[in-house]
Formats: structure tokens, C-alpha cells, sequence
């Protein structure tokens, strides 16, 4: 069955640092996304992107965040300056199409982000 | 805005004890449902679905049905097993959202033998 992959599975950083989680989404997905938990805390929506452009973002993505398909695999989440803050699970996710009545997303296994 | 509101766990079980794994949610549209399951060390993996009122979605012995009228969406297996044991997520989309999915807080599962 077709997978969601992500890299690093865990990443100890030091404040201020830059951090790249990296994804390859299903190879026929149109729609990518990115979440992120804090332990103990709820799945939060980052940023979707579609057609090489993000399609939606939450106030959680903000100047610090961007995100790029630099090549036609992979899907990246860069942290430019992280924040003790931004220590959580990240977890990539992509869709085949968003029509469907239940816009099923398959998830990646996660990216664990420590931040000291 | 869409929520989702889940039991608090932990939740403890011995083997073959019946689950319910409350789920409420706040939506303007009409959202489609989702429960989604995450196993030790893996991925959220899509456990089951239900796109409209009275839906019922099922998978691995697992059920739950769209109450629109309670705005409801309880997770029940008649009989769990050791391998149940997870984080379970109840999740919803509302159509038209790029946004595709907010989730509740998780439920913690574990079977004891």
C-alpha cells in the first residue's frame, strides 16, 4: 500500500537553529499538508499546498514556516529560527483530490521535533 | 470555527471489554467524519468514515454512526483485543476546506491481556 514518508523520524535542535522536515507524499497526490502535535495537545493544521502554491495556512505559520516541492518528490517544512515553542510531532500528510465527499488524507508516521 | 471535542482519556480496558470513545463536534456545513487511529511508532491511519447523517462507518470491528440530531460521532467495538491498543482521533472536514481536517485531542487505548 502506497505510503507517506517522512525524515528525520526525530530531531533534537538548538533554539535559533533552522530546521528542514522533509516528506514524499503519495506519488499520485495532488494535495499536500503539513500538522503538527504538541505533546499532550491536539492535531493542529498548518498549511496546505496545491499546484505549487500554499493553499491555506493557519496562524500558527507564520514568517518563521515555509514550505517547498523542490523537485517532484519531495514536500519540505523549513523552521527558519526555531522556538522552544516548536518542539511537537509534525506530521506530513497528502490527498489524491479534494472533491470527493470524504477527502481522504493518508499521513506520514511523523516527525518528532525537539527544540532545547 | 469547526471543532471537535473527544474524551479525555487515558482510557484502560481489559481484553473483550466493550469501548465507546465519545465524539462531539461544531460545524457550519455539513462535515464529513472521520475516526483516525495511531499505533505506536506509526502514522494516523484512516480507521473509518461517514460522510452524511445516519452513515454508519465501520472497520475492524469498529463502528460509528453521523448523528446529525446530537451532533455526535461515538467510536464502539463490541469486543477489543490487545492490538487495539492506540491513540484514536476523531476528526472532521468540512467541504470546500483546504484546511481538510480538524481533529480532536486523541484518545489513549490501552488492552490489557
Amino acid at each position: 500500500e502506497p505510503e507517506v514518508t517522512q525524515t528525520p523520524s526525530h530531531q533534537v535542535t538548538q533554539m535559533g537553529q533552522e530546521v528542514i522536515l522533509r516528506c514524499v507524499p503519495i506519488s499520485n497526490h495532488l494535495y499536500f499538508y503539513w500538522y503538527r502535535q504538541i505533546l499532550g495537545q491536539k492535531v493542529e493544521f498548518l498549511v496546505s499546498f496545491y499546484n505549487n502554491e500554499i493553499s491555506e495556512k493557519s496562524e500558527i505559520f507564520d514568517d518563521q514556516f515555509s514550505v517547498e516541492r523542490p523537485d517532484g518528490s519531495n514536500f519540505t517544512l523549513k523552521i527558519r529560527s526555531t522556538k522552544l515553542e516548536d518542539s511537537a510531532m509534525y506530521f506530513c500528510a497528502s490527498c489524491r483530490d479534494t472533491n470527493s465527499g470524504a477527502n481522504v488524507l493518508t499521513f506520514g508516521a511523523g516527525s518528532r521535533l525537539t527544540v532545547l | 470555527g469547526d471543532s471537535v471535542t473527544q474524551m479525555e482519556g487515558p482510557v484502560t480496558l481489559s481484553e473483550e471489554a466493550f469501548l465507546t470513545i465519545n465524539c462531539t463536534y461544531t460545524a457550519t456545513g455539513y462535515p464529513s467524519l472521520f475516526w483516525y487511529v495511531q499505533y505506536p511508532g506509526e502514522g494516523l491511519q484512516l480507521l473509518l468514515k461517514a460522510t452524511k447523517a445516519d452513515d454508519k462507518g465501520s472497520n475492524k470491528g469498529f463502528e460509528a454512526t453521523y448523528r446529525k440530531e446530537t451532533t455526535s460521532f461515538h467510536l464502539e467495538k463490541g469486543s477489543v483485543q490487545v492490538s487495539d491498543s492506540a491513540v484514536y482521533f476523531c476528526a472532521l472536514s468540512d467541504r470546500g476546506s483546504a484546511r481538510q481536517l480538524t481533529f480532536g485531542s486523541g484518545t489513549q487505548l490501552t488492552v490489557l491481556p
